[in-house]
C-alpha cells in the first residue's frame, strides 16, 4: 500500500539552526500537509499546500517556518531559526484532493529534538 | 473555535472484551470525522473516516458512528487483542470556506491485556 515517507526520522539540532523536514506523499495525491505533537500534546495543524501555495496555516506557522515543493515528489518543512519550544514530532500527510470526503494519510513523522 | 475531546484517557481491558472509545466536538460543522491509531513513537493511521452524512462505518472489528448534531463519535471495537493495545485519535476536518486541517483530540491510551 502506498506510503507517506518522511526523513530524517530523528533531528537534533542546536538552537537558532536551521533544519529543514523533508517528506514524499503519496504519488498521484494534490494536497500536502504538516502537523506537529509537542511530547504529551494533541497532533496540531501547520500548514496545508495546494497547488504550489499555502492554502491554509496555523497561528503556529509564524515567519520562521516555510513550506516548498522543490520537485515533483518532495515537500518539505524549513525551520528557519530553531527554538526549544520547536521541539517536537513532524507529522507530514497528503490527500488524494481536497474534497471533504477525502482521508489525510500521515508518515511516521520526523522527531526534532532542539538542544 | 472547534474543539476535540476524548474520554477515557486510557483504557486498559482483558483480551476478547469489546469496548467503546469516546469523541467529542464542539462545533457540529464538520466535513468528516476520522479516527487514527498512533503505536508509541510512530505515525498515525488511518482507521476510519466518516462524512458528516454518514452515521457509521465499519472496517472488520472496528465500528465508527457519528452523532453530527450532537458532536459525537464513538469507536467500537469488537472482541480486543493485545496488538489492538495503542493510542487511538479522532479528528474533525471543520466545514466551511478554505478549512483543510484536520483538529485532533488528545487521544485514548488502550491497552489489551492478553
Amino acid at each position: 500500500e502506498p506510503e507517506v515517507t518522511q526523513t530524517p526520522s530523528h533531528q537534533v539540532t542546536q538552537m537558532g539552526q536551521e533544519v529543514i523536514l523533508r517528506c514524499v506523499p503519496i504519488s498521484n495525491h494534490l494536497y500536502f500537509y504538516w502537523y506537529r505533537q509537542i511530547l504529551g500534546q494533541k497532533v496540531e495543524f501547520l500548514v496545508s499546500f495546494y497547488n504550489n501555495e499555502i492554502s491554509e496555516k496555523s497561528e503556529i506557522f509564524d515567519d520562521q517556518f516555510s513550506v516548498e515543493r522543490p520537485d515533483g515528489s518532495n515537500f518539505t518543512l524549513k525551520i528557519r531559526s530553531t527554538k526549544l519550544e520547536d521541539s517536537a514530532m513532524y507529522f507530514c500527510a497528503s490527500s488524494e484532493t481536497g474534497l471533504r470526503g477525502q482521508p489525510q494519510h500521515f508518515g511516521d513523522g520526523t522527531r526534532l529534538s532542539i538542544l | 473555535k472547534q474543539e476535540v475531546t476524548q474520554i477515557p484517557a486510557a483504557l486498559s481491558v482483558p483480551e476478547g472484551e469489546n469496548l467503546v472509545l469516546n469523541c467529542s466536538f464542539t462545533d457540529s460543522a464538520i466535513y468528516n470525522l476520522q479516527w487514527f491509531r498512533q503505536d508509541p513513537g510512530k505515525g498515525l493511521t488511518s482507521l476510519l473516516l466518516i462524512q458528516s452524512s454518514q452515521r457509521e462505518q465499519t472496517s472488520g472489528r472496528l465500528n465508527a458512528s457519528l452523532d453530527k448534531s450532537s458532536g459525537r463519535s464513538t469507536l467500537y471495537i469488537a472482541a480486543s487483542q493485545p496488538g489492538d493495545s495503542a493510542t487511538y485519535l479522532c479528528a474533525v476536518r471543520n466545514s466551511g470556506g478554505s478549512n483543510y486541517k484536520l483538529t485532533f483530540g488528545k487521544g485514548t491510551l488502550l491497552t489489551v491485556n492478553p
